[in-house]
Order: C-alpha cells, then sequence, then structure tokens
C-alpha cells in the first residue's frame, strides 16, 4: 500500500492567517490526491480532489497544489470554523490511503 | 440534493454481528460507486471497499477481508456493510461515501458501532 505522510502533525495558528500543510506519497501518485477537513464528532467533508480541484461549494480559500509524490493544502484568512482535523488520501492505486491528519488548532 | 443517511448506533456483544445501512438520494444512485470508511476512537480514516451498485461487486482492503460484508438494494438506493464475529476492535464510527471523478464527494453522517460485553 502506498503510504502517505502529513507534516505537521498539528499546528497552531491564528485567525486572519494562513496555512499551509503537506502531504508526501511513498510513491508517484500523478495528482490523484484529495483532502479532506473534520471537524470533531462530525463525518469527514470532501474539500479537494485531483490535488487541486475544488469541490462544489468549497470556498476559495482553500487551495491545493503538488503532483508526482508532494502536494500541499493551503488555508488563508483562517476563521474559527476552519480549526479542524485535515486529512489527505491517495487513490491513484487501491487500496486508497489517508494520512494521519493535521490538526489546525488555535 | 445528494443526500447519504445512515442507520443509527448500535452496541452489540463480541461474537455478535452488525449491519449498518446508508440510503443514498439526490441523484441516480447507480451512476457512482460507493467507498466504506472507519474511524476507531480517536484514530485517522482507514478505507475498508467499494462496491459498484450497478452489479454489487465488491473490492476489500485486504485488512477487511473475510468478515465484512458490502451489499446493495437498488430498489431502496441502499447500500450495507455487515460486519461479522465483532471484536472490540472494530468499535468505530463507520461512514459511507459517494465515489466521484476516483475520489469521493459526499459522506453519511456515520454510524458508531460499539463492541461491549
Amino acid at each position: 500500500d502506498i503510504q502517505m505522510t502529513q507534516s505537521p502533525s498539528s499546528l497552531s495558528a491564528s485567525v486572519g492567517g494562513r496555512v499551509t500543510i503537506t502531504c508526501r506519497a511513498s510513491q508517484v501518485i500523478g495528482t490523484d490526491l484529495a483532502w479532506f477537513q473534520q471537524k470533531p464528532g462530525k463525518a469527514p467533508k470532501s474539500l479537494i480532489y485531483a490535488a487541486s480541484t475544488l469541490q462544489r461549494g468549497v470556498p476559495s480559500k482553500f487551495s491545493g497544489s503538488g503532483s508526482g509524490t508532494d502536494f500541499t493544502l493551503t488555508i488563508s484568512s483562517l476563521q474559527p470554523e476552519d480549526f479542524a482535523t485535515y486529512y489527505c488520501q491517495q487513490y491513484n492505486n487501491f487500496p486508497p490511503t489517508f494520512g494521519q491528519g493535521t490538526k489546525l488548532e488555535i | 440534493q445528494v443526500q447519504l443517511v445512515q442507520s443509527g448506533a448500535e452496541v452489540k456483544k463480541p461474537g455478535a454481528s452488525v449491519k449498518v445501512s446508508c440510503k443514498a438520494t439526490g441523484y441516480i444512485f447507480t451512476n457512482h460507486y460507493f467507498h466504506w470508511v472507519r474511524q476507531a476512537p480517536g484514530q485517522g480514516l482507514d478505507f475498508m471497499g467499494i462496491i459498484n451498485p450497478n452489479d454489487g461487486s465488491t473490492t476489500y482492503a485486504q485488512k477487511f477481508q473475510g468478515r465484512f460484508t458490502m451489499t446493495r438494494d437498488t430498489s431502496t438506493t441502499t447500500i450495507y456493510m455487515e460486519v461479522s464475529s465483532l471484536r472490540s476492535e472494530d468499535t468505530a464510527v463507520y461512514y459511507c461515501a459517494r465515489e466521484y471523478d476516483g475520489s469521493v464527494d459526499y459522506w453519511g453522517q456515520g454510524t458508531l458501532v460499539t463492541v461491549s460485553s
């Protein structure tokens, strides 16, 4: 299985700020990379697929980039509702595999 | 609008079985595959398997082969995940999700399965 490694595992940021989360795949996956947001006690929410394409209804403050093995998720103009755990997932090879998550805290 | 609505929380004894449902509405049921994802308490997301609602064909992640069975009922636009011979380590939230362009777009709200004697 492809291993997905996110960094950092947690980070602190301020309202109004900007953060970048990194995801690295153990082998080349093209742009078959998705990002999800999960708040405590809630189902994950799909943010981005194909490394950089926003899911319907996701605000443009979220952006994704990368290809091959290295990917980033950037969140700008942080608001209180953005503080959550973020997961990347590759779907280039079966089985799809998730990163361990990055907890974004105030 | 697309909605995936899952069945309610379950409490089961070790060795029992549980069947979680996920009803899809708001789109053509057979147009999209479904994923099942498990999340143990305080842990990350773990892909379980995928089901094709057209013919019911399934593919499981190796870790979820044997005691796990995905099925679908096209008449009620519902998919199911059955787990048999439950163990304490099966305690988790189980999610269904709709596949879109290889990834997933919509998720069910999750079903907590607690295995306890």
